[in-house]
């Protein structure tokens, strides 16, 4: 089946400085990657639709200078945490389409992140 | 636009007990609808989904879910819960044939007694 792998799974940052989150489809080509944020014991937060080749989109709400993503190739999409600060530790969970057309979503395992 | 409602943040059943977990949707258009588990610090895994087929989904792990458009509800259920049950639970909705997101419920903890 699809797989997606998030790398780190887990990392502590200082205040202000910036952290990438890498987000692979393994064995198929995903066009479109979602990111979601997750506060402790909530829902996912939908933050952006990343698209292969194109900018991403940005949920309302979402600072899209404080959350850069890129998705250059058709296997890859990074979330990078720039200037972070305490308030954005989080849990970040990427997923992606299986299929263009398809209804199946496949998530990373999550990037817990902790900026001290 | 499209929600989903899932009753009740916690849930707590007894080993071997019904688990029943409930799920209500609205959609302005027919929707895809899911159910997904998630384990402490990981990302969410898919139990079952409809997709405009059978009404009754049987999904991974014993579970399954009925789509009832007239109650627009999508409640897992599993005849007989087991200790590792025990997580966290997201319906999901999207609408049918497009490539839009996926919006969540707030999620509901299931605990398993012994």
């Amino acid at each position: 089946g699809a797989v997606v792998s998030q790398h780190p799974s887990r990392v502590i940052c200082k205040s202000g400085t910036s952290v990438k989150i890498e987000c692979r489809s393994l064995d198929f080509q995903a066009t479109t990657m979602f990111w979601y944020r997750q506060f402790p014991k909530k829902s996912l937060m939908l933050m952006a639709t990343s698209n292969e080749g194109s900018k991403a989109t940005y949920e309302q709400g979402v600072e899209k200078d404080k959350f850069l993503i890129n998705h250059a190739s058709l296997t890859l999409s990074t979330l990078t945490v720039t200037s972070a600060h305490p308030e954005d530790s989080s849990f970040y969970i990427c997923s992606a389409r299986d299929r263009p057309d398809g209804d199946g979503y496949t998530f990373g395992s999550g990037t817990r992140l902790t900026v001290v | 636009a499209q929600s989903v409602t899932q009753l009740g943040s916690h849930v707590s059943v007894s080993e071997g007990a019904l688990v029943l977990l409930r799920c209500n949707y609205s959609s302005s258009v027919p929707p895809y609808l899911f159910w997904y588990v998630q384990y402490p610090n990981q990302g969410l895994q898919l139990l079952l989904k409809y997709t405009s087929a059978a009404t009754l989904v049987k999904g991974i792990n014993g579970f399954e879910a009925e789509f009832k458009k007239s109650e627009t509800s999508f409640h897992l259920t599993k005849p007989s819960a087991h200790m590792s049950d025990a997580a966290e639970y997201f319906c999901a909705v999207s609408p049918s044939g497009s490539a839009r997101q996926l919006t969540f419920g707030s999620g509901t903890q299931l605990t398993v007694l012994p």
